[in-house]
């Protein structure tokens, strides 16, 4: 089936050193997101891009960065995280030609310690 | 400002009864598309239903159904008769202009927990 996966599942990592998470789609989907969750909170939109295109969102630190070396895959790095960046990060894709034609990856839970 | 608000940080209801859940919205946009997506506590966002801003009936998904009210920018999910598995975070999200990306903007969410 087509979807939009991101590894890991679950991700721990150390107070100031380099994380990667990734997300992978099989949709073709021009469009691929990411979205910070903190607990009991809404979504917070961090980039996304439009085909090679980033988008910043303007309230975005500088510690994290996005790559999308092709259209199916995406990387959220965070340079050196802190224990304010321990959240739920979740990969989105859209085609924009379907307006609600939105999929979410599961998510990649992220603690750091 | 806001742009999606809802004002029920947590709702209960009975297994078996129907619950209405509140969103409203704001924007000037006249293209927008208005979500509801349900959070288990396993974390993925799981799509329930749509309302574009030009559809001129209200969106039905099964048990779901959208109350859109677009002269007072509202877009109430009610659920029909509720299950023990409707129990989860339910977020109301909106999507503004498609020259913007087309990114979602979501309000704080509702818990829901049904009761047997």
């Amino acid at each position: 089936d087509a979807m939009v996966i991101q590894n890991p599942r679950y991700q721990v990592t150390q107070f100031g050193k380099p994380v990667t998470l990734s997300c992978s789609q099989t949709l073709n989907h021009n469009v691929m997101y990411w979205y910070q969750q903190k607990s009991s909170q809404a979504p917070k939109l961090l980039f996304h891009y439009y085909d090679k295109d980033f988008n910043n969102e303007a309230d975005t630190p500088d510690n994290f960065q996005s790559r999308r070396p092709n259209t199916s895959f995406c990387f959220l790095d965070i340079r050196s995280p802190g224990l304010g960046d321990a959240a739920m990060y979740l990969c989105a894709t859209s085609r924009l030609s379907i307006p609600h034609g939105y999929t979410f990856g599961s998510g990649t839970r992220l603690t750091v310690v | 400002a806001q742009k999606i608000t809802q004002t029920q940080p947590g709702m209960f209801v009975q297994e078996k009864e129907a619950v209405t859940l509140d969103c409203t919205y704001d924007t000037s946009d006249p293209s927008y598309g208005l979500f509801w997506y349900k959070q288990p506590s396993s974390g993925e966002m799981i799509f329930l239903i749509y309302q574009g801003s030009y559809d001129q009936q209200n969106a039905t998904e099964g048990r779901y159904s959208l109350n859109f009210q677009k002269a007072r920018k509202s877009a109430n999910l009610v659920i029909s008769a509720s299950q023990l598995g409707d129990s989860a975070m339910y977020f109301c999200a909106m999507r503004e202009g498609l020259n913007q990306g087309g990114k979602l903007i979501f309000g704080q969410g509702t818990e829901l927990s049904v009761k047997p």
